[in-house]
């Protein structure tokens, strides 16, 4: 079956510390996101990347890093400069969007819950 | 003001019709999503409209949208207790490269 698996399900990230987040998808789609939700709220866009080895920044990219070598991969870095990571962190692709109009719609993973320790 | 406004909580009968509500503020909004949380999941895609559509149905949902009044709904039929989550509304805009811009979600509990 496609879909988008992240792992691990929960991570502990220790003071000072970066740690990765995986997400990987098998839809063959060009375009990935990643997303943060705090209880209560919303999802706040972080990085996103329309095409292989190219990413923008969203609302939320101080203290993340992203990297896009492979079309099927978009690992998500929460470096130390995070202050506040406790989130669940959620991944999605969609097929490439159009210049102007946005069609396709996102499929999201499960999601990571880090922690700090 | 927030860019996407939901009711926070709904509560429902399990049987009787719900009803979430969305309101957006951007006009160049050219999509607009549905999706459904459940407990420590994902977000599941339910429907989306076009934002020149005021209507679209499938199976037990159906979506409403007024664009003078910038307001949408998701109507769910015979609610069921399987339908209790939080439901997000999402918007996209011209030229937004398919960024979504999400409301804060409806929890829907649905009581037997």
């Amino acid at each position: 079956d496609g879909g988008i698996t992240q792992s691990p399900k929960y991570l502990f990230r220790k003071e000072g510390q970066n740690v990765t987040l995986s997400c990987e998808q098998n839809l063959n789609h060009d375009a990935m996101y990643w997303y943060r939700q705090d209880p209560g709220q919303g999802l706040r866009l972080i990085y996103y990347s329309q095409i292989v080895n190219d990413f923008q920044k969203g609302d939320i990219a101080e203290g993340y890093s992203v990297s896009r070598e492979k079309k099927e991969s978009f690992p998500l870095t929460v470096t130390s400069a995070q202050k506040n990571p406790t989130a669940f962190y959620l991944c999605a692709s969609s097929i490439r969007q159009g210049r102007r109009y946005s069609n396709q719609p996102q499929h999201f993973g499960d999601g990571t819950r880090l922690s700090i320790l | 003001g927030e860019d996407v406004e939901q009711s926070l909580f709904l509560s429902v009968r399990e049987g009787d019709s719900s009803v979430i509500n969305c309101t957006y503020t951007d006009s160049s909004s050219t999509y607009l999503y549905w999706y459904k949380q459940e407990p420590g999941a994902g977000l599941q895609l339910l429907t989306y409209i076009f934002s020149n559509m005021d209507m679209k149905q499938d199976q037990r949902l159906t979506v409403l949208l007024n664009k003078k009044d910038k307001h949408l709904s998701l109507r769910i039929a015979d609610t069921q207790t399987g339908d209790s989550a939080i439901y997000f509304c999402a918007e996209t805009r011209l030229g937004s490269q398919g960024n979504l811009i999400f409301g804060k979600g409806t929890k829907l509990s649905v009581k037997p």
